[in-house]
Parts: C-alpha cells; structure tokens; sequence
C-alpha cells in the first residue's frame, strides 16, 4: 500500500508552458515533503522541499504547493524548459519517521 | 560539495553469486541508505544506517545485508544472487536522521541472469 502517490506516470508539457507535477498522501503524521529531480544514468537531487507548516514554497521556477487538508501537494515549474525533462519523485517524511518515503514518480517531457 | 561514489556502474551477475555494492560519502554525514528503483514502484529503502555499525531493516531487506565499518562507507551484500534483484541501486547520504535532504550516488544497474 503506497503511502505516497503519484498517479501521474508521465506528463508532456510545451516549453514555455507551466508544468504541474501532483503528489497525494496517506499517512497525516508526513509533515516534510520533498521533490527530487532525476535524469537518466544519474541518481536523484534534490530540487525544493515544503514543511506542513506552509502551504507554499518558491524557488526560481520552481513552486511547491501543500494543501494538507486533501493530504495533497504539487509542484509547479514556470515557464517549462527543455532541461527539465526528468523523473521527479515525491518524498514525505516526518519527526516520527526515521525515513522518507518516496512515490512512484513522474517522468516529465519538456517538448521545445 | 556533497559527494557520494557507488563503486560500479554497471554490473552483470549469475544467479546465486555473492554480490558486494560498496557506496562512499565525503561529507561526515551520519545516515546512510540504499535503495532500489524499479519502474512503477520508485525508490524502495533496503537497508539503512545511523551510525557505524549500526543498521536497521527498510521496507524490502529481504535478501539483502549491510555492512558499515566506518562511517564514510556503506556497503550491500547481496548473499544469493536473484534475477529478481536486477534493479539499479542507489546509495544515499544525509546529515540529520528524517526529513534532511538526502544526497545520491549515480546508482548502479545490476543484472542477474
């Protein structure tokens, strides 16, 4: 049973355009989350993280949204560039987790 | 710079070998990790590490051990190699125990045949 969702396996967006990348929850006790960026042959990076006391973070193009009522986030990328075609992984964590648990992820293909 | 080597890149192995996957950070962090990725499925944790020899058992341990003699290595062993252990493995390090940013190797895609 995933405790972190993303039922999105691939997303193909226009450069320029925004792209938004969805992450839902299970478990109310996450209250760190993260995104992860991975390319092909590389191992993942960390690209921005959100706490549950927020409900937005920016950085650069990159926004991530936290509605913890719906036990939902997602990540927002404008405008869309061709560099940022990769998988992106969402992460949640918590003070009671000795771990962070990741979704499935979502392969973005940014067309020029 | 964070830097964390994984000692292979590509591997190919028979079924029922002894696999050894050995992972090295620079950075003095304490926490060490190893997961796999399958498509569909995402990073999955193996096995984990707090301190030098210490280890605790992740969602999938099956399989699997650790070894962590000192605190910059983290090494998998895969006792009995499986084809159902080809998968890319990817080591991780972090600072603070849960929630910290964790840093990656570049994996390492494992076929058992």
């Amino acid at each position: 049973d995933q405790q972190v969702k993303q039922n999105s396996p691939s997303l193909s967006v226009q450069e320029g355009r925004i792209s938004i990348l969805n992450c839902d929850y299970t478990n109310s006790m996450f209250d760190y989350f993260l995104w992860y960026k991975k390319y092909p042959a590389e191992g993942p990076t960390f690209l921005i993280s959100i706490s549950s006391i927020k409900d937005k973070n920016e950085d650069g193009r990159f926004t991530v949204f936290l509605n913890k009522s719906a036990k939902h986030l997602s990540l927002h990328i404008v405008p869309s560039q061709p560099g940022d075609s990769a998988v992106y992984f969402c992460a949640a964590s918590g003070t009671s987790y000795d771990k962070v648990i990741f979704g499935p992820g979502t392969s973005l293909s940014v067309i020029p | 710079d964070v830097k964390v080597t994984q000692s292979s890149r590509y591997l190919v192995k028979r079924t029922g070998e002894k696999v050894f996957l050995e992972c090295v950070q620079d950075m003095d962090h304490e926490n060490m990790f190893w997961y796999r990725q399958d498509p569909g499925l995402g990073l999955r944790l193996i096995y984990f590490s707090y301190d030098v020899k210490m280890k605790e058992k992740g969602d999938i341990p099956e399989g699997y051990s650790v070894s962590r003699e000192k605190k910059e290595r983290f090494s998998l062993i895969l006792e009995s190699a499986s084809t159902n252990q080809t998968s890319m493995y990817l080591c991780a390090s972090s600072l603070v125990r849960a929630g910290e940013t964790q840093y990656f190797g570049p994996g390492t895609r494992l076929l058992v045949l």
